[in-house]
């Protein structure tokens, strides 16, 4: 059964990076099937689209986040990690990391999630 | 890339159906047939209910049924039942292989 795990820091400080990663067990991430994307909610909020990459490694962006964010895969590793720039109190949020059938936004398995807080 | 528009809250009677809209533009709900919609309990990860418009994943009660027309996307429940409450979030292919979650809806089961 394939399971997804976030994992990083709880706490970030404003200006610096949020990095997560996400590891991937009971399937491969180099499945040709499947994309793995990032998804964030703020404390009480709705859910927000962060991005997503295929296995050979392109990316694809929310048109809001791209100047800040990077998606990469280790397929040695299977992970797929997320870099957020120049964080604020507004990225605040349970980052979610998922996969994609085949590129549709069908996200049928889902980590369980990750609180990170951006403070000094 | 904004939000598609959800209603805040809809409610019902066990038993009752309810409707929920998700409204974008021909950019994204209205130009491709890849809406999926999510329910989420508190404190927990969202769960696929709809993908491609109106495919039900294995295990999900056929009570929950999906609809496109134009820039607007529905979400049908029928036979509400009290674990029915919850947060339901539509998405939306918006091009390039990006995507675009509604605001989302407040289900109550009066």
């Amino acid at each position: 059964q394939l399971q997804l795990q976030e994992s990083g820091p709880g706490l970030v400080k404003p200006s610096e990076t949020l990095s997560l990663t996400c590891t991937v067990s009971g399937g491969s991430i180099s499945s040709s099937s499947y994309y793995w994307g990032w998804i964030r909610q703020p404390p009480g909020k709705g859910l927000e689209w962060i991005g997503s990459i295929y296995y050979s490694g392109d990316t694809y962006y929310n048109p809001s986040l791209k100047s800040r964010v990077t998606i990469s895969v280790d397929t040695s590793m299977n992970q797929f990690s997320l870099k957020l720039n120049s964080v604020t109190a507004a990225d605040t949020a349970v980052y979610y990391c998922a996969r994609d059938t085949g590129g549709s936004g069908t996200y049928l398995s889902w980590g369980q999630g990750t609180l990170v807080t951006v403070s000094s | 890339q904004s939000a598609l528009t959800q209603p805040r809250s809809v409610s019902g009677s066990p038993g009752q159906s309810l409707t929920i809209s998700c409204t974008g533009t021909s950019s994204d709900v209205g130009g491709y047939s890849y809406v999926s919609w999510y329910q989420q309990h508190p404190a927990k990860a969202p769960k696929l209910m709809i993908y491609d418009v109106s495919n039900r994943p294995s295990g999900v009660p056929d009570r929950f049924s999906g609809s496109k027309s134009g820039n607007t996307a529905s979400l049908t429940i029928s036979g509400l039942q009290a674990e029915d409450e919850a947060d339901y979030y539509c998405c939306s292919h918006a091009g390039s292989y990006t995507y675009v979650f509604g605001t989302g809806t407040k289900v109550t089961v009066l």
